[in-house]
């Protein structure tokens, strides 16, 4: 199964862009990449997904590396409420199983 | 529309005890999966079914099964709880679109076993 790699931790100041990097080396044609973030206490929350071109949302962007093998999770405006752990994952071709890693804790600096 | 619903919220058992966990979901989504999550530490995944009638291994299967005998319905079961399956559980679910879907997940099962 493809596997991602992100930092443990990061920090950013209220109102200021954040981005959140994610690695996927042995990414596959066909996985698509998804993002997801996990708020104190809670589920996790799809954020965002894409597969090829650069993705928006309302929530954010997604930057696809032409190679596929890194992605950036980027939110515009951090705001205190996006306080969260970060999950890159992939949904492994053929077998759609979709394995988290560890995440990246975000903190968000008022 | 009420989405993902895990049953129950909250569960305190004691050691050798068994239990059901119940995942339902009304979106008609083909794939569902059991995660759990230790304090601090990332989702791993249990198992996971494509279809009704359907369920594999995923990466922390030891000590659990599954049945997806109802394609809105996934069960999640313990036969002999033992301490080191204190979690919190949780079910998702998606479409079968190739990864194209998000997602959707529930609120989560906290089980303690003593």
């Amino acid at each position: 199964d493809a596997k991602t790699t992100q930092p443990n931790s990061m920090e950013s100041n209220e109102e200021e862009p954040v981005h959140l990097p994610c690695n996927h080396s042995t990414i596959s044609g066909t996985d698509y990449i998804h993002w997801y973030r996990q708020l104190p206490s809670q589920g996790p929350e799809y954020v965002i997904h894409g597969l090829t071109s650069n993705v928006n949302n309302r929530m954010a962007s997604l930057a696809i590396a032409e190679d596929r093998k890194s992605s950036t999770l980027i939110l515009h405006r951090a705001t205190l409420r996006d306080a969260a752990v970060y999950y890159c994952i992939l949904s492994t071709s053929g077998t759609y199983k979709y394995i988290f890693g560890t995440g990246t804790r975000l903190k968000v600096l008022a | 529309n009420a989405g993902v619903t895990q049953t129950p919220k909250f569960r305190v058992l004691k050691t050798g005890q068994s239990m059901t966990l119940l995942c339902a979901q009304d979106m008609n989504h083909e794939y569902m999966y059991w995660y759990r999550q230790d304090p601090g530490m990332g989702l791993r995944l249990i198992h996971y079914s494509v279809g009704e009638g359907t369920t594999a291994k995923g990466e922390v299967p030891d000590g659990y099964n599954v049945s997806r005998l109802k394609k809105q319905n996934f069960l999640l079961g313990l036969e002999s709880a033992a301490p080191s399956q204190t979690s919190v559980y949780f079910c998702a679910s998606s479409p079968r679109d190739r990864g194209n879907s998000p997602l959707h997940f529930g609120n989560g099962t906290r089980l303690t076993v003593t």
